[in-house]
C-alpha cells in the first residue's frame, strides 16, 4: 500500500526554469492539497482540489499552478521559479468529510 | 474554523506519559479535533482525532472537555523516537483543508 506518493524527492532548479511536482495517491480520496514548509515554520496550503477537475487556492498560491486532471494525481507547477520558493513541498490526500488527512513524505526543491 | 493555542515545546522524561494541552475555546459544534505530529522534517504523520467523545487508538488517546475548548492529547509511555512536534488543528466538515499553528515542541529526554 504506498499511500502517498511524491516525485521527486529532491530537485535543484536555476531561477526561472519550470518543473512539476507530482503527488499520487493510490487510496480513491476524493480531496487532495498541496503545502510548503519553509525552514523553521509551520505548512502552509498552496493550492488545493475537492475532486478531479477541481482546483482552488489555499493561503500562499501566487508563482503557483495546479492540475487535477486524474482523481488520483494531483500536479503543482512553477512555471518560472523564484528563490522565494525554495521549499519542502508537501502533498495530502483523504476521503469523506471527517477523515484525516494523509501526507507524503515530501519534495525537497532549492533555486538557486 | 476555530484557532488553537499550544504551548510552544515541553519536556517528557522517557517512559513517562507524555500529555500535550490545546486550547480551541471558539470551537463550533462541528468542528473536529485533530492531532499531527512532524518528526524531524518528514511528511505530517496523522496521530488521533474527535469530536466530543474521548478517543484512543495504539498511538495516543485524546481527551476533550465537557465543554470542547480544550483538549489533551496523551502518549501513554513516550519514547525518544515519539520527539516531534505536534500540532492541534481544528476543522469543520465539508472542504475546508486543515491548517497548521506552530505546533508543541516535545523532547522526550533519557
Amino acid at each position: 500500500n504506498a499511500g502517498v506518493t511524491q516525485t521527486p524527492k529532491f530537485r535543484v532548479l536555476k531561477t526561472g526554469q519550470s518543473m512539476t511536482l507530482l503527488c499520487a495517491q493510490d487510496m480513491n480520496h476524493e480531496y487532495m492539497y498541496w503545502y510548503r514548509q519553509d525552514p523553521g515554520m509551520g505548512l502552509r496550503l498552496i493550492h488545493y482540489s475537492v475532486g478531479e477537475g477541481t482546483t482552488a487556492k489555499g493561503e500562499v498560491p501566487d508563482g503557483y499552478n495546479v492540475s487535477r486532471l486524474k482523481k488520483q494525481n494531483f500536479l503543482l507547477g512553477l512555471e518560472s521559479a523564484a528563490p522565494s520558493q525554495t521549499s519542502v513541498y508537501f502533498c495530502a490526500s483523504r476521503t469523506g468529510s471527517n477523515q484525516p488527512q494523509h501526507f507524503g513524505d515530501g519534495t525537497r526543491l532549492s533555486i538557486l | 474554523d476555530a484557532k488553537t493555542t499550544q504551548p510552544p515545546s515541553m519536556d517528557c522524561a522517557e517512559g513517562r506519559a507524555a500529555n500535550l494541552p490545546c486550547n480551541h475555546s471558539t470551537i463550533s459544534g462541528n468542528e473536529y479535533v485533530y492531532w499531527y505530529r512532524q518528526i524531524h522534517s518528514q511528511g505530517p504523520q496523522y496521530i488521533i482525532h474527535g469530536l466530543k467523545n474521548n478517543e484512543t487508538n495504539e498511538m495516543a488517546s485524546l481527551i476533550i472537555t465537557e465543554d470542547r475548548k480544550s483538549s489533551t492529547l496523551i502518549l501513554p509511555h513516550a519514547t525518544l523516537r515519539d520527539t516531534a512536534v505536534y500540532y492541534c488543528i481544528v476543522r469543520g466538515s465539508g472542504n475546508t483543508p486543515l491548517v497548521f499553528g506552530k505546533g508543541t515542541r516535545l523532547s522526550v529526554i533519557a
